[in-house]
């Protein structure tokens, strides 16, 4: 089975410092890769995704990831983060059929000003 | 555009109990599913459908049912409620012609089970 591991549990920058949340996935096949974000009492919200093309891909927030087939890779980045970017964000990558998700565990990123 | 609409947003149930989880999309969107999130774990699927009058498990099917009597609605049920379905369950959907995959989550639905 597809899985997904986010080694960051929980991250603490401070504001303007660059961030990077590592995602490494199992599946060999082609693959389509998400990047959610959840804020303190929301709903999960698509913050960049990866189907085909250009391995960098850019999202909303000044959010960027790279997928690295090789490494099975698809690490989200930002140069500078906000006290805003406080939230929990999940790496999810689609599986098989009727378009599962199989997230990771997230990772919990805290902004201090 | 209400989007992806989960009801009740919370509910307090004692061991035993049983209740309804309703998600409802305006979306016109084929497959609907259930995920369930707890700290450390991640979002983990219960069950979800591709269709009117389908259904399938996921990851964590178990003490859960569910049903797709219309398009626009998908229902979880817990016929006996236990301490560890305490959780907080979302409900997503997408379109079956999405080439990317992308599901829209509802709001999510607080449970304690006491």
């Amino acid at each position: 089975a597809q899985s997904v591991s986010q080694h960051n549990h929980h991250v603490i920058l401070s504001e303007a410092a660059s961030l990077e949340l590592g995602c490494n996935y199992s599946y060999g096949g082609t693959v389509n890769l998400f990047w959610y974000v959840q804020y303190p009492g929301q709903h999960l919200q698509l913050l960049l995704k990866y189907f085909s093309g250009d391995p960098l891909v850019k999202g909303i927030k000044g959010f960027e990831a790279e997928f690295i087939k090789s490494k099975f890779s698809f690490n989200l980045r930002k140069p500078s983060v906000q006290w805003s970017d406080t939230a929990e964000y999940f790496c999810a990558v689609k599986t098989g059929t009727a378009s599962k998700l199989t997230f990771g565990t997230g990772t919990r990123l805290q902004v201090t000003l | 555009n209400a989007g992806v609409t989960q009801t009740p947003k919370f509910r307090v149930l004692k061991t035993g109990q049983s209740m309804t989880l309703l998600c409802a999309q305006d979306m016109n969107h084929e497959y609907m599913y259930w995920y369930r999130q707890d700290p450390g774990m991640g979002l983990r699927l219960i069950h979800y459908s591709v269709g009117e009058g389908t259904t399938a498990k996921g990851e964590v099917p178990d003490g859960y049912n569910v049903s797709r009597l219309k398009k626009q609605n998908f229902l979880l049920g817990l016929e006996s409620a236990a301490p560890s379905q305490t959780s907080v369950y979302f409900c997503a959907s997408t379109t079956r012609t999405s080439y990317t995959g992308e599901l829209f989550f509802g709001e999510g639905s607080r449970l304690t089970v006491l």
